[in-house]
């Protein structure tokens, strides 16, 4: 069965440092997404991609976090500046089309800000 | 927020239905409903959605009440491997919808033996 995968599955990294974390979508998938978990609370949605834009972003989403689809077969997050309260799981997802289709996610990378 | 109302806490036998409830008291004509469960900080998974007919797949049913201010998520026969947060998201779509969605709390199900 098809799955989303993503790498690296944990990161540490010191404050104000940058980070990228990777993603590979399901390979028909066309929209590409990002959520953040910090521990112990809800899920988040951070921002949604198609057609190589952003479509929506989350008031978390500021100038801090970037996407990009570097080729056909990636989807990154990059965090410039990385602070502790980015400390979360990440989690990727994408979705064939957009509406009521379902979003696959990806098993998530554990981000440790230090 | 959230739009929705969920017990957070659940238990069920092994081997029993499990029928997880979810008040969406103010649901509009065009939001479906959606269950997505999380198995302990895995990635969310789907299971389900609907917009008023009661649905099946080979993972559960949803069953909608005819007013569609409520729902119940039915596990048919749990398993231990079913112990997960399970979701309930109301969400519209709309044409161009991006699939956004939001969480809630959602309900602990704990299966046991």
């Amino acid at each position: 069965e098809p799955e989303v995968t993503q790498t690296p599955s944990h990161q540490v990294t010191q404050m104000g440092q940058e980070v990228i974390l990777r993603c590979v979508p399901i390979s028909n998938h066309l929209y590409f997404y990002w959520y953040r978990q910090i521990l112990g609370q809800k899920v988040e949605f951070l921002v949604s991609f198609y057609n190589n834009e952003i479509s929506e972003k989350s008031e978390i989403f500021d100038d801090q976090f970037s996407v990009e689809r570097p080729d056909g077969s990636n989807f990154t997050l990059k965090i410039r500046s990385t602070k502790l309260e980015d400390s979360a799981m990440y989690f990727c997802a994408s979705s064939e089309i957009g509406g009521i289709t379902e979003a696959f996610f990806g098993q998530g990378t554990r981000l440790t800000v230090v | 927020d959230a739009k929705t109302t969920q017990p957070p806490s659940m238990d069920c036998a092994e081997g029993r239905a499990a029928n997880l409830p979810c008040n969406h008291s103010t649901i509009s004509g065009n939001e479906y409903v959606y269950w997505y469960r999380q198995i302990h900080s895995q990635g969310p998974q789907y299971i389900i959605h609907g917009l008023k007919n009661n649905e099946t797949n080979e993972m559960a049913s949803l069953i909608i009440t005819e007013d569609r201010k409520s729902s119940t998520l039915i596990l048919p026969h749990a398993t231990l491997r079913d112990t997960a947060v399970y979701y309930c998201i109301v969400r519209v779509n709309y044409g161009g919808s991006q699939g956004n969605l939001i969480f809630g709390k959602g309900t602990k199900l704990s299966v046991k033996p």
